[in-house]
């Protein structure tokens, strides 16, 4: 059973247009984090979402956490070329465990 | 500067033949992750460790070990590799208890022929 379900799991969309990927699950999470990897690359860290509700912006990208903290969202406002990749969520379920888990993924390609 | 380090980038092994992959941190972080990921899908845990604390995971094959002598280095080893164990494998670091923010090193791709 997969704890961390994305959605898409590919999109591709010209450049210029705003698109959301969403994490959804069924269990309460701690924390939460959103990854971006680039191929033949480790995961880098884009943000985490801790409270209920809270909504975050990086540049163009904006994460918001559920107010159930069992879901997440992330939206790219004007998708670059660069923006191309694989995004993860990721969360640690109980507090203090440790264990990262990791969603299924959504692949993103920005076509020029 | 790199803070997780892995090595080597690229092996090739035999398949049968033991290999090691390994990892450094310079991040003076608790825990250490092992990750599996195959094409195109997300980074499957194999274990982690806290400190000096080995968290295996239930679907984690026997075929795959795991030390970690001090806190910066951390070895996977896998004893007979299988045509299906050829993958990226990434290794991961956090605090901890609380922030599990993780750092990637760059990953070792392994082939079996």
């Amino acid at each position: 059973t997969q704890l961390l379900e994305q959605s898409p799991q590919f999109l591709s969309i010209q450049e210029g247009e705003n698109l959301t990927v969403y994490c959804n699950s069924s269990s309460v999470f701690s924390s939460l984090q959103w990854y971006r990897q680039e191929p033949g690359e480790g995961p880098v860290l884009l943000v985490t979402v801790v409270t209920g509700g809270e909504v975050k912006k990086l540049k163009r990208l904006t994460f918001q956490f559920g107010d159930a903290r069992k879901d997440s969202s992330l939206h790219i406002t004007a998708a670059q070329t660069g923006d191309t990749g694989l995004y993860l969520c990721a969360g640690e379920i109980n507090f203090g465990n440790e264990k990262l888990t990791f969603g299924t993924g959504t692949r993103l390609t920005i076509i020029p | 500067d790199a803070m997780v380090i892995q090595n080597p980038r690229y092996q090739v092994t035999q398949f049968g033949k033991p290999v090691t992959l390994s990892c450094s941190q310079t991040l003076n972080h608790n825990v250490m992750y092992w990750y599996q990921q195959k094409s195109s899908q997300a980074p499957k845990l194999l274990f982690h460790y806290y400190d000096k604390d080995f968290n295996n995971e239930a679907d984690t094959p026997d075929n795959f070990q795991s030390r970690r002598p001090n806190t910066s280095f951390c070895f996977l080893d896998i004893r007979s590799p299988g045509l299906g164990d050829a993958a990226m494998y990434l290794c991961a670091t956090s605090r901890g208890r609380g922030g599990t923010e993780a750092f990637f090193g760059q990953g070792t791709r392994l082939t079996v022929v």
